[in-house]
């Protein structure tokens, strides 16, 4: 079964600091990955996915995140944080058979703070 | 515009008394899915259904029900509300792209607690 493992649960940050948030993954299959992000009381909103191609992937909002496939990990990287960036990160996997169920790891809580 | 709609955003409720939490779509899509999400754990997928009169279980269907008797729309049920029910449920809907795989959209999220 495939599964998806944020190792940091909260990550605090200053504000223009770099930051990566990690996510890790295990299938023996092919994987999409995907970075969701979820703004205080909202809903989720996509903020970049890899399918194929380039491991190096750009989302919004200055976001980028690397596939390495001998690591299976798929981390999350902004060089210079704002406050704005504050809210909770979720990365998620969908096997490349069947349904294409969407599984996600448990979260990552960035705090920017002044 | 293309969305997912859930209703109600937010709902306070109390041991045992039936509800409906409703879903809708207006993008063609497919496939759809609940997910509740809890502090710590993530969203866990509790139901799906991958077109209509066709529903299956995800990781946490206990205490739930669906159906999908029309294509647009995935109310969620729950019968017999208990406490542990109190969550953050998000409703989404997808269908395959041309990169080969099903981008997910998400509703709004609901906010349910159970007394």
């Amino acid at each position: 079964a495939q599964s998806v493992t944020q190792l940091d649960s909260q990550v605090p940050v200053f504000e223009e600091a770099p930051v990566e948030l990690r996510c890790n993954y295990s299938s023996s299959v092919s994987v999409y990955l995907f970075w969701y992000v979820q703004y205080p009381n909202q809903g989720l909103q996509l903020l970049l996915k890899y399918l194929s191609g380039s491991t190096l992937v750009k989302g919004i909002n200055g976001f980028e995140a690397e596939f390495n496939k001998s690591q299976t990990s798929f981390h999350l990287r902004k060089p210079s944080v704002h406050i704005s960036d504050t809210a909770e990160y979720f990365c998620a996997v969908i096997l490349n058979t069947g349904f294409q169920k969407l599984v996600f790891g448990t979260g990552t809580r960035l705090l920017v703070s002044p | 515009e293309a969305q997912v709609t859930q209703n109600p955003r937010y709902l306070i409720t109390v041991t045992g008394k039936k509800l409906t939490v409703t879903c809708s779509q207006n993008m063609n899509h497919e496939y759809m899915s609940w997910y509740r999400q809890d502090p710590g754990l993530g969203l866990r997928q509790i139901y799906y259904s991958m077109n209509v009169e066709v529903t299956d279980k995800g990781d946490v269907p206990e205490g739930y029900k669906v159906s999908r008797k029309e294509k647009r729309n995935f109310p969620l049920i729950l019968e017999s509300p208990s406490p542990n029910q109190t969550s953050l449920y998000f409703c989404a809907s997808s269908s395959p792209t041309s990169g080969g795989y099903n981008e997910q959209f998400f509703g709004p999220g609901t906010r349910l607690t159970v007394l």
